[in-house]
């Protein structure tokens, strides 16, 4: 799906665990962004992230998630103590650059599950 | 927050017809996406639309971006099974990289 890596493609998790999602962007992409989908919705808005700088996180939930991008590695998006409202699909999409003009393409998700 | 209206939400139609599926908002969009999303995969870029106005196609598949920038269509010229799938529109504001999702139309192809 355009480059974009994701993983795990399924987790599985108990309630109060932690989950931790990666995304590898397209090459020579440095903007990456989170979005969530809930079963039978459109994809909704999480965060914006530059290489280990968060751009717009107007879309994260205020506690418990967290993102980042660091200078070397995958971009992280990490839940903690999730609950079983958090299950959903995460999608992580990259752009080459930051301005409206540049196309965003998408991973294929990481399915989270929370029992 | 922003708002797009997508319709229709579902679509049930024979193989070789054309479809056509539109997107409204409430407020101006500096670009408009087409994707597609099978089941259990991730959304696939279709079509890119960057000026008000823009008609752009992509085989069976053509896009406009309408000229007051508030809303986009998409259509799909006789359709095979392959079709199937979620088809979400994505705006993009200007100055913003956020993209804001319609609800997506469900396309079925009936045998």
């Amino acid at each position: 799906n355009a480059g974009v890596m994701q993983n795990p493609r399924h987790l599985v998790r108990r309630r109060g665990q932690e989950a931790r999602l990666r995304c590898s962007p397209m090459k020579g992409h440095s903007h990456v962004y989170w979005y969530r989908q809930l079963p039978e919705e459109g994809l909704k808005f999480m965060v914006y992230l530059q290489k280990e700088n968060i751009i717009d996180e107007s879309g994260m939930p205020k506690e418990r998630f967290s993102a980042e991008f660091p200078k070397e590695g995958p971009s992280i998006l990490r839940i903690q103590q999730v609950v079983r409202g958090d299950s959903a699909a995460y999608f992580c999409a990259s752009s080459l650059q930051g301005d409206s003009g540049n196309t965003i393409y998408f991973g294929e998700g990481s399915w989270l599950t929370v029992v | 927050g922003q708002q797009l209206n997508q319709s229709p939400q579902s679509m049930f139609i024979q193989e070789g017809e054309d479809v056509s599926m539109n997107c409204t908002s409430s407020s101006i969009f500096n670009t408009w996406l087409w994707y597609k999303q099978d089941p259990g995969e991730g959304p696939v870029l279709l079509i890119a639309l960057y000026k008000a106005g823009e008609l752009t196609s992509n085989g069976r598949l053509t896009a406009q971006f309408g000229i007051t920038r508030k809303d986009s269509f998409l259509n799909i010229s006789a359709s095979i099974p392959s079709d199937v799938g979620i088809y979400f529109c994505a705006g993009r504001p200007f100055g913003n990289e956020k993209l804001t999702f319609g609800t997506g139309t469900r396309l079925t192809i009936i045998p």
